[in-house]
């Protein structure tokens, strides 16, 4: 059974640091991975989408990276903001049409001025 | 437009009462999704719907009930809850192409209490 975990479960940084987070998971037979931003009490935004063939994929100030082999994904935020503050959730993907993703339980960031 | 809207956002009920939340997307997306999110843990899984057909139900109580009434909307029909039911109750959808590239794309979810 898949099963997707997340270090650290909480951090706290100074504004302007650069950060990683991390994820890994199980089984490396996945389809892709997500990475999502949660704010309290909110639904979830869609970050950071790698297909199992790929190996990055950037976004602004977001770079996340896919190891299959080795079963991890992270996911790098350079020169933090208070905005960035949230729960980060880490997904994986097994299949094609209609499977669901199997989440982490994520990193809480908080990021201070 | 990437958005997926769910009503109510916030939802009080009775253990007696029948209630639904509603899910609604218009980017064409095949693939529908109920999650339940309880407070400080990732979401999970209880139905998905692919080409309006239920094609996983993830062993939820027979007191949830999802519907498919098209390609764009999704039900989720309460009956007789618990309080433990109380969460997060997010709906998600994706294109399902095939594609690897497909994205999930969620809604702002409904807070529902039990009382």
């Amino acid at each position: 059974k898949q099963e997707v975990t997340q270090i650290p479960a909480a951090l706290s940084v100074p504004e302007g640091e650069n950060l990683v987070l991390n994820c890994s998971f199980t089984d490396s037979a996945i389809y892709n991975l997500q990475w999502f931003r949660q704010d309290p009490g909110k639904g979830l935004t869609s970050l950071l989408l790698i297909q199992s063939s790929q190996r990055e994929q950037t976004s602004g100030r977001l770079n996340a990276s896919l190891d299959k082999s080795s079963g991890r994904s992270t996911l790098y935020i350079a020169a933090s903001q208070p905005g960035d503050s949230a729960t980060y959730l880490c997904a994986v993907r097994l299949g094609q049409a209609g499977t669901a993703l199997i989440f982490g339980k994520g990193t809480t960031l908080s990021v201070s001025s | 437009d990437t958005e997926v809207t769910q009503t109510p956002k916030h939802l009080v009920m009775g253990m007696t009462n029948k209630k639904s939340l509603k899910c609604e997307q218009h980017m064409g997306h095949r693939a529908m999704y109920w999650y339940k999110q309880k407070a400080k843990k990732p979401p999970e899984l209880m139905f998905v719907y692919s080409y309006e057909k239920l094609s996983i139900n993830e062993s939820v109580p027979s007191r949830f009930s999802p519907e498919c009434p098209n390609s764009s909307l999704l039900n989720l029909h309460l009956h007789a809850l618990q309080p433990e039911d109380s969460a997060l109750y997010l709906c998600a959808s994706s294109q399902d192409g095939g594609r690897a590239r497909d994205t999930q794309y969620f809604g702002p979810g409904t807070r529902l209490t039990v009382l």
